[in-house]
């Protein structure tokens, strides 16, 4: 079956630091791979997209993930976190819908 | 232009009563998606229209939940008889068709059973 796993609920970064947040998958075959980010009180964003093409996909906001067969895992990174960063982001599977990972809170403080 | 919007923004009801929800899809966009967010939980699918038509029913948790989209663009989210474990974030997406990985999602629907 495919599936996503968001393998933290909460990450918590300085301002300026780094930003990893884990995500592993499970599938059969080759597999659309999303992560989107919802900001307190605002609806999903889509902030990048992964579709068998380049393994290192840039997204929005600074952001980008690393698609890595071999470890089954699209996992995204920033170099440096902004406050504005905080939000829940959940690591997304496309079949002929979206399965939703679990989300993970980043937190980011001054 | 505009994006997706829903309504109401929040619901209170008693446990027991009907609630409606809506959602108004991006103007051209053929799919649209309902989920369910709970608290402490990823969003959970409940039901995909293309068009008027719904091909994907699966996620619907009991027969107390139905939908309908009509004219190819609002679309409607019944709970009947409403339970505390209902109490959730009701989210609304659409989509171009084809383009399932590009939803573009509403502020949902809070809604409280008491």
């Amino acid at each position: 079956a495919q599936s996503v796993t968001q393998l933290d609920s909460h990450v918590s970064v300085s301002e300026g630091t780094p930003v990893l947040l884990r995500c592993n998958y499970s599938s059969s075959y080759s597999p659309s791979l999303f992560w989107y980010v919802q900001h307190p009180n605002k609806g999903l964003q889509l902030l990048l997209k992964y579709t068998s093409a380049a393994t290192l996909v840039k997204g929005i906001n600074g952001f980008e993930a690393e698609f890595k067969k071999s470890e089954t895992s699209f996992h995204l990174t920033k170099p440096s976190a902004h406050m504005s960063d905080a939000a829940e982001y959940f690591c997304v599977f496309s079949t002929d819908k979206l399965i939703f990972g679990t989300g993970t809170r980043l937190q980011v403080f001054p | 232009g505009a994006g997706v919007s829903q309504s109401p923004s929040n619901k209170v009801t008693e446990k027991g009563k009907d609630v409606e929800l809506r959602c108004d899809p991006i103007s051209g966009h053929t799919a649209l998606y309902w989920y369910r967010q709970s608290l402490g939980q990823g969003l959970e699918f409940l039901i995909y229209f293309q068009g008027n038509s719904a091909p994907d029913k699966s996620g619907l948790p009991s027969d107390r939940f139905s939908a309908e989209r009509t004219g190819g663009s609002v679309s409607t989210l019944t709970i009947q008889r409403t339970q505390q474990e209902d109490s959730a974030v009701y989210l609304c997406a659409s989509s171009l068709a084809g383009q399932t990985y590009e939803q573009y999602f509403g502020p949902g629907t809070r809604l409280t059973v008491t």
